[in-house]
């Protein structure tokens, strides 16, 4: 987990709010992503970032939004939109290039429950 | 399409004994293959990876894995299990899609090894 943090660590949301997760990394890495993870399920990609001021929707990127404004930040804002929004929320981060071969890095994690 | 599978929800070992965490991928070219360790409640942490070059490839807290690439697998393993390594495993092999460099992964859906006394 070192070199990447997640706050909050727990958060709760009533239906119809938006809320934003945080996510900042200090070890010069290019590329950033936001996963979900439910039980059973593994891991889903809803954003990634491969440089600042550019991001990429993933398989689920419905009722979610990011930022990427600086290199070390890359926000997550989970809309009233998204239906099923209770879940572990996963960031990480890489160096970019190399063919694919750099290793991601992951933070603790937020655990986001819907009242 | 690209998929990752762990056949096994759940894998129960005794501790001293060989594990062996299933993983096999599908994904159009050389695959670029990963596992990750989580433990309740926390993040993932990485095991190893193969990229390239001898088929075993070896990685954190005393793990290995075997590429083997004419059946597609990834397994890893540990000679010796410990109480300790009981936790969630992932296996993940790169999204080949624009050859990669987008640097995305896919991951299976996790095993439970829970190594008893």
């Amino acid at each position: 987990d070192g070199g990447i943090t997640q706050s909050p660590k727990y958060l709760f949301r009533k239906e119809g709010q938006n809320v934003t997760l945080s996510c900042e990394q200090n070890l010069n890495h290019d590329a950033m992503y936001w996963y979900r993870q439910d039980p059973g399920q593994g891991l889903r990609l809803i954003y990634y970032s491969q440089i600042v001021n550019d991001f990429q929707k993933g398989d689920i990127a419905e009722g979610y939004s990011v930022s990427r404004e600086k290199k070390e930040s890359f926000p997550l804002t989970v809309t009233s939109a998204q239906k099923n929004p209770t879940a572990f929320y996963l960031c990480a981060s890489s160096y970019r290039g190399q063919g694919g071969t750099d290793t991601q890095y992951f933070g603790p994690g937020t655990r986001l429950t819907v009242l | 399409a690209q998929s990752v599978a762990q056949p096994e929800d759940q894998v129960n070992v005794a501790e001293g004994n060989p594990l062996t965490v299933k993983c096999t991928y599908s994904v159009s070219g050389n695959p670029y293959l990963f596992w990750y360790v989580q433990y309740p409640n926390r993040g993932l942490q990485f095991l190893l990876k193969y990229i390239t070059g001898d088929n075993l490839v070896k990685g954190s807290y005393g793990f290995e894995a075997e590429f083997n690439k004419s059946q597609t697998s990834f397994h890893l393993k540990k000679p010796s299990a410990l109480v300790s390594d009981s936790a969630l495993y992932f296996c993940a092999v790169r999204d080949m899609r624009y050859g990669g460099s987008q640097g995305n992964l896919i991951f299976g859906k996790g095993t439970k090894l829970s190594v008893k006394p």
